[in-house]
């Protein structure tokens, strides 16, 4: 089984709607984590991350993630969509239980419709 | 800007076949990763470098190989190509590893026939 789960595979949804994308991980002990996006023909690239402090973090674009220890979640918001956020959507842990190297969940693709 | 650079971004192979896919970054990056993308899957991590002629295997190593003769390049070997190989790999560096971002190439999707 994933060690990272997004529970959603796909997510259609209109212009302005919000958007929540859910991430749970399954690693106890001392993680950190990424959600990383990957816009149609473009590089993966990091949208936010979190390692400490403010277990709210904001990332670019206006996106958010708040981590919740114990519901081992990172879950992904942005309260006003745009059609450019049309993209694919990844969660990603880093763990120390797991040799530190990132795992991934098995992405979200989001469509905004205009 | 980091820029991660990838040999192809398309490429068609017979079963069988040797593969090399070449990777560069011009960061001074410590860390190369490779990685490949299926759908429903995400990124599942096969081999990582930390340092020059460094490598450690990821989570799916099997049928792979990889070679860090400088620190700006890692390839990535598919000694003998398998139509279960056909897939999207991404190439990423990294400064350190943990809390560290992980700058990503364009990909290669790789068709093996």
């Amino acid at each position: 089984a994933q060690s990272v789960s997004q529970h959603n595979h796909h997510v259609i949804l209109s212009e302005a709607a919000s958007l929540e994308l859910g991430c749970n991980y399954s690693y106890g002990g001392t993680v950190n984590l990424f959600w990383y996006v990957q816009y149609p023909g473009q590089h993966l690239q990091l949208l936010l991350k979190y390692f400490s402090g403010d277990p709210l973090v904001k990332g670019i674009k206006g996106f958010e993630a708040e981590f919740i220890k114990s519901k081992f979640s990172f879950n992904l918001r942005k309260p006003s969509v745009q059609w450019s956020d049309t993209a694919e959507y990844f969660c990603a842990v880093n763990a120390e239980a797991a040799g530190n190297k990132l795992t991934f969940g098995g992405g979200t693709r989001v469509l905004v419709k205009p | 800007d980091v820029k991660v650079t990838q040999s192809s971004r398309y490429l068609v192979k017979r079963t069988g076949e040797k593969v090399f896919l070449e990777c560069v970054q011009d960061m001074d990056h410590e860390n190369m990763f490779w990685y490949r993308q299926d759908p429903g899957l995400g990124l599942r991590l096969i081999y990582f470098s930390y340092d020059v002629k460094m490598k450690e295997k990821g989570d799916i190593p099997e049928g792979y190989s990889v070679s860090r003769e400088k620190k700006e390049r890692f390839s990535l070997i598919l000694e003998s190509a398998s139509t279960n190989q056909t897939s999207m790999y991404l190439c990423a560096s990294s400064f350190g590893l943990d809390q560290e971002t992980q700058y990503f190439g364009p990909g290669t999707r790789l068709l093996v026939l």
